[in-house]
Order: structure tokens, then sequence, then C-alpha cells
């Protein structure tokens, strides 16, 4: 079966620009995690939804939003980029609660110049 | 905030030793997972532990969960340059919808 599917692979944007990122989970996975990884910060987690619902945040600022619509499919936004929004950006997807284990995607890789 | 260390934070080996990765916390997890990562991708996951004590084998990988499940640990039996990537270990919370990684370990076996 197809595994998380994110896009775009590549973004350039800049300073000030928003930005609005796509995923695509696993067919059958009702939760879709997002995550952010950078060299300093290592995965931190932004927020998780499940059938729609955000059911956990990370300690992000209000800038980064995100939404999960009826097909499980989710999208990230952020508003106002900085030069530290600059990151690899991952969405993992799994069936419930991820207790074992999430499939993640290859990431969005965000470059704001 | 919960908290998991990694270490050591960079291993380079030789092809066919053995290699330990270790994951603590002063928190309690219910579960960990341990990921391995290439470059350009996302994690991949390759094993779960979810009760204390528990040891679980992959092949040549070993993993054991803490009896306190505030600890973990990966060993690699001589390890291959296949082996090499970066190791992410990953603590769910009880709800189990968050994780919280550690900072990772480099893994780089030599031919």
């Amino acid at each position: 079966k197809a595994g998380v599917t994110q896009t775009p692979r590549y973004l350039i944007k800049t300073r000030g620009q928003q930005v609005t990122l796509s995923c695509s989970p696993i067919s059958g996975h009702r939760s879709v995690s997002w995550y952010q990884q950078t060299p300093g910060q290592g995965l931190q987690f932004l927020f998780e939804y499940f059938s729609e619902t955000q059911r956990n945040k990370g300690n992000f600022p209000g800038r980064f939003s995100g939404r999960q619509f009826s097909n499980s499919r989710s999208e990230m936004n952020v508003s106002t980029l900085e030069l530290g929004d600059s990151a690899l950006y991952l969405c993992a997807s799994s069936l419930s609660a991820g207790n074992y284990g999430y499939t993640f995607g290859s990431g969005t890789r965000l470059t704001v110049v | 905030t919960q908290l998991l260390e990694q270490s050591p934070q960079f291993l380079s080996i030789q092809e066919g030793e053995n290699l330990t990765v270790y994951c603590n916390s002063s928190s309690v997890f219910s579960s960990l997972q341990w990921y391995r990562q290439e470059p350009g991708e996302g994690p991949v996951l390759l094993v779960t532990v979810v009760t204390g004590g528990e040891v679980k084998k992959l092949k040549r990988l070993t993993f054991q969960f803490g009896d306190a499940r505030k600890d973990s640990s990966l060993h690699i039996t001589a390890a291959q340059p296949g082996d090499t990537g970066l190791y992410l270990c990953a603590g769910a919370q009880a709800a189990g919808n968050k994780l919280t990684f550690g900072g990772g370990t480099r893994v780089l076996v030599k031919p």
C-alpha cells in the first residue's frame, strides 16, 4: 500500500511569506502528526489531528497551524515566515493513537531566505 | 517537560564491530519506539517496546526497555555499512498521540 505522501518535497520562500504543506496519510490511518526537524533542536512535535480534530499541540507559536480533512489528509500552514522556520517538516500517520509506532513521510524541506 | 537523552551523539566503527546506543529519561513512557533515518528521508520505525524489561530482536538488532519504562537501549551485533544512519528513540505518552524524540545517534559503519 502507498506510504505517507508529502508535497512539495522542497520549497524556498521569502521571509514574511506564508506556506502550506500537504500530507496524505496511509489509507485507513486517521491520526496525522506533524514534526519539525532542525539540526539544532532535532525532531519537535507540532500538532496531531484525529478525525479532523486537533488532539494535541506542541510549543510552537500561533503562526503554525494545521487542519485535517474528512479524508484524513492534512495540511499545515506557517504564516509570516522567519529565517528560523527553515527545517524539514515531517508528517506521520497511524491508525489511532501512536503507541505502536508511526509511519513517516519523506518530509518537506523548507528554506526561508 | 519530558526529555529523552540519547548517547552517544556520534559513533564511528569498523564493519563487524558491535555498538550500543542508549536512551534515558526521568519520565515514564507508555512505549518507546526506535527509528532509523537516512539523509533526505523520514524516520523509519524499527521497533516498539511496551512492557518494562521487554527485549526484542530484529536480526542483528536487539532492543531493550528498562524495567521502569524510563530508558531503552539498542545493540547492533556485527555492524554492517548498511546500518549507517541516524538512530532516534522516541517516547510515547499514555495517550499515545505525541512522541518525544531523543537527539539522535549518528552511526557510521566503515567497510
